[in-house]
């Protein structure tokens, strides 16, 4: 079955460290997306990648860091910059890049401060 | 930054009740408006893409209206039964940047 899969679902952050989340999807969609989501608040964009070898920081993008060299892959790391990284992370994909196309979803990694 | 409003925050109902709920975007320079189901435990997952004004979408038991003019799209649920139970995602992208713009989302449950 197609789909995007995040890995781990959990995942724990000593002070100073960086972290990497993984995304990758078998669906052969072209944009993929990274959103934090903070209680109460909706999903905010991090960054998001129209096309392979291309990235555009999103609203959020301060202290994370992304890179696009497979289509079908899409690494999220939260580095040390980043002061208040615990939340829940959703990776996202869509066929193409386009406003009219539905995005499809991971199930998600959530990240806490040890 | 934009701001997409949804309302009520929860909803409690009975099963077998109709309900619905609003999203609210910014009228100008409207694209598209999204909806999403998040059920708990489970990926969002997309319920309608609306674009035009006036449009009306239909999954089941569940419908979408549009409001382009006024920016806002409600969402009905006809009959809700325990399995709508999830949060409810509007979102609205920004044509210039692919950016899309979420609100906080309404949570349902449904009694049985």
């Amino acid at each position: 079955d197609g789909g995007i899969t995040q890995s781990p679902k959990y995942l724990f952050r000593k002070e100073g460290q960086n972290v990497t989340l993984s995304c990758e999807q078998n669906l052969n969609h072209d944009a993929m997306y990274w959103y934090r989501q903070d209680p109460g608040q909706g999903l905010r964009l991090i960054y998001y990648s129209q096309i392979v070898n291309d990235f555009q920081k999103g609203d959020i993008a301060e202290g994370y860091s992304v890179s696009r060299e497979k289509k079908e892959s899409f690494p999220l790391t939260v580095t040390s910059a980043q002061k208040n990284p615990t939340a829940f992370y959703l990776c996202a994909s869509s066929i193409d890049p386009s406003w009219a196309q539905p995005q499809h979803f991971g199930d998600g990694t959530r990240l806490s401060i040890l | 930054i934009l701001n997409v409003e949804q309302s009520p925050q929860s909803l409690h109902v009975q099963e077998g009740d109709s309900t619905n709920f609003t999203c609210s975007f910014p009228s100008s320079n409207f694209y598209a408006l999204h909806w999403y189901r998040w059920e708990t435990a489970k990926s969002p997952e997309a319920l309608f893409v609306m674009t035009l004004n006036g449009d009306e979408k239909k999954k089941g038991r569940i419908s979408a209206t549009l409001n382009t003019k006024e920016g806002y799209s409600y969402l009905y649920i006809k009959g809700s039964q325990p399995e709508d139970s999830a949060t409810y995602l509007c979102a609205f992208p920004l044509y210039n940047f692919n950016k899309f713009y979420f609100g906080s989302g309404t949570k349902l449950n449904v009694k049985p």
